[in-house]
């Protein structure tokens, strides 16, 4: 079956603008996840939904950092006024909490170039 | 900050041989997984092993966690050229369900 899509693939934008990064999770399941990898870095948690229930955004590193997952399936993550130091790769997991709990299915990623 | 770190951060080894990595953390888990990235792109799931198991096998994988001590091994055995990526391990902890990874192993295998 489909895996986990994200959009754009890549993205570069000037510093200041806004941008808005997709993920498709894998039909039916519950948890999705964002995260960002710095070159040569691990990935740093940003922000996790479950359910119906309040997402926990402790990740997230300012508030030009949000998200949004609309019907319980497509999660945007939105950056307001970018800045160089958000130029990372983001990448978008899903997970079913009923099967295999906790293992996550990883999106190809989407990487952002700030200039 | 980082719960899980592995070590080394990098290895090279020739086709054949065996890769051993591994995993340290701070605090008591509940699961604890390791993961393949490709390319600096997505994640591939390997194993996920709970913290009253000691040891999981899948393939030419094989996890030990010791629980006591904190820390977890991967040992990829008779290695590809196709198994150069870099591995993460991840923790789960109290009644968190994120995940929290560590900076990986990068493997390198030498046909």
């Amino acid at each position: 079956g489909a895996g986990v899509s994200q959009s754009p693939s890549n993205k570069v934008t000037e510093k200041g603008k806004d941008v808005e990064l997709r993920c498709d999770p894998i039909s039916g399941h519950t948890a999705l996840y964002w995260y960002r990898q710095s070159l040569g870095q691990g990935l740093e948690f940003l922000i996790y939904f479950q359910g119906n229930s309040a997402p926990d955004k402790s990740g997230l590193p300012s508030d030009r950092f949000s998200a949004e997952r609309t019907g319980g399936s497509v999660s945007t993550l939105t950056i307001q006024r970018t800045q160089q130091e958000d130029s990372a790769v983001y990448l978008c997991a899903s997970s079913s909490s009923q099967v295999m709990a906790y293992e996550q299915y990883f999106g190809p990623g989407t990487r952002l170039t700030v200039t | 900050s980082q719960q899980g770190e592995e070590d080394p951060q990098a290895l090279s080894i020739q086709e054949g041989e065996n890769a051993t990595m591994n995993c340290s953390y701070k605090t008591s888990i509940n699961n604890l997984q390791w993961y393949r990235q490709n390319s600096g792109r997505g994640l591939v799931h390997l194993i996920l092993i709970r913290s009253n198991e000691r040891e999981k096998h899948s393939g030419r994988l094989r996890v030990t966690l010791d629980t006591s001590k904190k820390s977890s091994s991967l040992l990829i055995t008779a290695s590809r050229a196709a198994d150069t990526a870099s591995y993460f391990c991840a923790t789960d902890k109290g009644a968190s369900y994120i995940p929290t990874f560590g900076r990986g192993t990068s493997l390198i295998v030498h046909p």
